[in-house]
């Protein structure tokens, strides 16, 4: 099955400073790759995402990078904020077909000091 | 806005009682899916449904767990004689899938935390 490894597990920024977290995953008919965003006591929220047709992906503050033949993806958080303490989550899964399942890595907990 | 409803928020139970989490998914969606999150690590894939067929279940879910989708819309999770070990934040997911709509996003519950003393 797939596996998604995920690192840094912590990563503590300054506000205002960038934060990058990197995921590669194993299965190679993986197809969709999205992060989402996990706050205490709350369900994950999906923040962006990015199909394996594209290269990257910007809404706003944030980014995702992905680079299929070396089967790893980034997120990349600039200008960071107090409120994007939390923890994030990469994941991929397989087409429709497959149930559209996600697996999910570790998570990193990300840690904005103002 | 109606989101993914899940309750109890919050079970505490002793060891060998049964316990059943329900999930409201988005009334819409026709996939729904059940995750499990112990502390400090991300989501595991425990079964998924779409309407009312359970069309898969992970090796994670033991005989001793038991998911239903009676009638397409809410789900059930039952763990009988619980366990320590399963002791974890029981997360629900939906989404839309059908020939024109399938964007992989899945919308998650706040998740229904199980204790087991």
């Amino acid at each position: 099955g797939e596996n998604v490894e995920q690192h840094p597990s912590t990563l503590s920024v300054q506000e205002g400073d960038s934060a990058v977290i990197k995921c590669t995953y194993s299965d190679s008919a993986s197809n969709y790759f999205p992060w989402y965003k996990q706050e205490l006591g709350k369900g994950p929220q999906l923040i962006i995402d990015i199909r394996s047709n594209v290269g990257e992906k910007k809404d706003q503050r944030i980014a995702v990078t992905l680079n299929k033949t070396a089967k790893h993806f980034s997120l990349h958080i600039t200008e960071t904020q107090p409120e994007d303490s939390a923890v994030y989550f990469c994941a991929a899964s397989k087409p429709k077909a497959a149930g559209n399942k996600l697996t999910f890595g570790g998570g990193t907990r990300v840690l904005v000091k103002p | 806005d109606t989101g993914v409803s899940q309750n109890p928020r919050h079970k505490i139970t002793k060891r060998g009682q049964n316990v059943t989490f329900r999930c409201d998914p988005i009334s819409e969606h026709n996939r729904l899916y059940w995750y499990r999150q112990t502390l400090g690590q991300g989501p595991e894939f425990l079964t998924y449904f779409q309407n009312e067929a359970q069309l898969e279940k992970s090796r994670l879910l033991s005989d001793r767990f038991s998911a239903e989708r009676p009638k397409g819309s809410f789900s059930t999770l039952e763990i009988q004689r619980t366990e320590q070990g399963d002791s974890a934040m029981y997360l629900c997911a939906s989404s839309l899938v059908s020939d024109r709509i399938n964007t992989g996003e899945l919308f998650f519950g706040e998740g229904s935390r199980l204790t087991v003393l």
